[in-house]
């Protein structure tokens, strides 16, 4: 299958700081990609929908403001996570869309996450 | 909304055949897939099938969908420890690129 490189794997940082998580498509291109945060032994929160060339497309609750996306070309997406607090720490995986033909053929790839910790 | 079930745990012996459960709610769901997600990583796409299909098998895997109940089941044939993991169903409706995630089940695959 397609594969996704996310970076990078785990993070510490301190209160207060900004730490920026970048998401690849390697083998394809992808004009949407997602964002999720999990938390232990629990599923994916969809937080935004990253969109090539465009805004981002927030889900409810999440703060844009909090939660910087861009998304400047079709393999690359990134997410920022400014000014950290330890409540931010969690388990970020992000997601391209694949698109073969017509979206009847579309699939879903995901990086391998990153563990931010905020001390 | 929709919504997404599937039951928190399973264990097996090696071996045994695993079937992992999935139900849904959206009846306009057209793609639903099956995820692995191995401890601290992404996750892995295993298998998938359109709506309009019943079954599908690839190597071990059966994938069983009972559009009328909208259950969907995972079967893994002679299950390894290699197989324990976090297995997660989704759907995706037609005319959208929004995938729904079940609540994932922790198969534990006793030696």
């Amino acid at each position: 299958g397609a594969v996704v490189s996310q970076h990078p794997s785990w993070v510490i940082c301190k209160s207060g700081t900004s730490v920026k998580i970048e998401c690849r498509s390697l083998d394809f291109q992808a004009t949407t990609m997602f964002w999720y945060r999990q938390f232990p032994k629990q599923s994916l929160m969809l937080m935004a929908t990253s969109n090539e060339g465009s805004k981002a497309t927030y889900e409810q609750g999440v703060e844009k403001d909090k939660f910087l996306i861009n998304h400047a070309s079709l393999t690359l997406s990134t997410l920022t996570v400014t000014s950290a607090h330890p409540e931010d720490s969690s388990f970020y995986i992000c997601s391209a869309r694949e698109v073969l033909g017509d979206a009847t053929n579309e699939k879903l790839f995901f990086g391998s996450g990153t563990q931010l910790s905020v001390l | 909304g929709e919504d997404v079930e599937q039951s928190l745990f399973l264990s097996v012996r090696e071996g045994d055949s695993s079937v992992i459960n999935c139900t849904y709610t959206d009846s306009s769901s057209t793609y639903l897939y099956w995820y692995k997600q191995e401890p601290g990583a992404g996750l892995q796409l295993l298998t998938y099938i359109f709506s309009n299909m019943d079954m599908k098998q690839d190597q071990r895997l059966t994938v069983l969908l009972n559009k009328k109940d909208k259950h969907l089941s995972l079967r893994i044939a002679d299950t390894q420890t290699g197989d324990s993991a976090i297995y997660f169903c989704a759907e995706r409706g037609s005319g959208t690129y929004k995938y729904i995630f079940g609540t994932g089940t922790r198969l534990k695959v006793l030696a």
